[in-house]
Parts: structure tokens; C-alpha cells; sequence
């Protein structure tokens, strides 16, 4: 089976960093995905992880550890527009399946 | 990137009515299609997974009589709530991965279907 932890809410001022974690425990594992997810929509794809380390893409970086089965999600230069909820998700090995975490909500103040 | 589409986006419904929610994906293959359902507050739970031109398969749990998904071409899959009850109501949404993509198991979420069930 598959266990994915997120924190559940956090609150930042804007043009902060915020980290966001994820560990989780999976049958096997080929790949984690983090997601962001306004209220009412669907998810949108943020980041894509399946080897150890630090991917970057613009204000957004993920980073990866099997070892430790840990992930974050790191939001630089926050924006009022980054408030939502942002859900890791983890591929086990072999299928195309994806399992959720329950989201960390962040709400981003002036 | 690779556009997915649900309609209706929003429905509202009689107990004991079916609803069905299509979705599409508009610029590649999708042989592959997830169906979800998440409920206020909580996380996206799978509840079927549907290859083209075969059966779904369902999750733990999941009704496949209630919960009717069709997947008849490579672009449409549908889900058929059957008999719906308040206690259906959510958000749903649906994935594809497939051929025409950079990463073939990649899963692309249409807009979601907001279901209310009076």
C-alpha cells in the first residue's frame, strides 16, 4: 500500500520562502510529482522528481531523497497568487497510477 | 502542454438520478484515463483506472455498478454516476496519459466536475 504525509496548513508573508514536505512509504516507487491546486480546480503540475536531488524551475524547487522516501517543495518569492494547496504524489513502480498526499494548504499575506 | 476537458463542470441532481461527466483529452491520445473524487478539505482519491477499449479497473471500495466509466475511444472516457445520493456529492476529476506527449506516463487533469446531489 501506499502512506503519503503532508503537513496541513501554513501561512507566509509575501516575497518569503516556504518549504513544503512530503515523506511518504510506497510499494515501490518511479517517480513524485507536486502538484498546486487552487480552491475548485483542478491540480496543476508543478515539479516531477525520480532521481535524488534538487530540480529547479523558476520560484519553484523540488527535491528529492529515496533513501529517506522525502520530498520538498520550496516556493521562493511567494506571491499572492501561490496561495492553494499543493499536493505531493507518488508513482509506484511499474503502473501509472498516482497516490495523493492530503495537500498543505499555504496562504500567502501581504 | 496537453489539454484535458470535462463537462459539465458543474451539475446538480435529484437523489436517485444518474449523472454521467465526460472527459476529453483535446490534443493527444489518451490511452489512459484516471477517474478521481475529492471531497472538501481532503486529498485526490483514485477511484478507477481505465485503458482504452478495455474494462476499468476499479479501486478498493470503489462500486463499479454505481460508478460506471466508459473508456470507448482515445479521446473520451465517461463516468456514469448511477442512482446518485447526497452523499456523492464531490468534486471529480479526470486524468489522461498517453501517446503525443513528452512523457508518456504522464497525467494531465482536466477542470473538474462539480456534482451536488439534493
Amino acid at each position: 500500500g501506499q502512506n503519503i504525509d503532508q503537513p496541513t496548513e501554513m501561512t507566509a508573508t509575501e516575497g518569503a520562502i516556504v518549504q513544503i514536505n512530503c515523506t511518504y512509504q510506497t510499494s515501490g516507487f518511479n517517480g513524485l510529482f507536486w502538484y498546486q491546486q487552487h480552491a475548485g480546480e483542478a491540480p496543476t503540475f508543478l515539479s516531477y522528481n525520480v532521481l535524488d536531488g534538487l530540480e529547479e524551475k523558476g520560484r519553484f524547487s523540488s527535491f528529492l531523497s529515496r533513501s529517506k522516501g522525502y520530498s520538498y517543495l520550496l516556493l521562493k518569492e511567494l506571491q499572492m497568487k501561490d496561495s492553494a494547496s499543493y499536493l505531493c504524489a507518488v508513482r509506484p513502480y511499474g503502473n501509472n497510477r498516482l497516490a495523493f498526499g492530503k495537500g498543505n494548504q499555504v496562504v500567502v499575506i501581504p | 502542454g496537453a489539454v484535458v476537458s470535462q463537462h459539465p463542470s458543474r451539475v446538480i441532481c435529484k437523489s436517485g438520478t444518474s449523472v454521467k461527466i465526460e472527459c476529453r483529452s483535446l490534443d493527444f491520445q489518451a490511452t489512459t484515463m484516471f477517474w478521481y473524487r475529492q471531497f472538501p478539505k481532503q486529498s485526490l482519491m483514485l477511484m478507477a483506472t481505465s485503458n482504452e477499449g478495455s474494462k476499468a479497473t476499479y479501486e478498493q471500495g470503489v462500486e463499479k455498478d454505481k460508478f460506471l466509466i466508459n473508456h470507448a475511444s482515445l479521446t473520451l472516457s465517461t463516468l456514469t454516476v448511477t442512482s446518485a445520493h447526497p452523499e456523492d456529492s464531490s468534486f471529480y476529476i479526470c486524468s489522461a496519459s498517453g501517446i503525443g506527449l513528452a512523457d508518456y506516463n504522464e497525467q494531465f487533469f482536466g477542470p473538474g466536475t462539480r456534482l451536488t446531489v439534493l
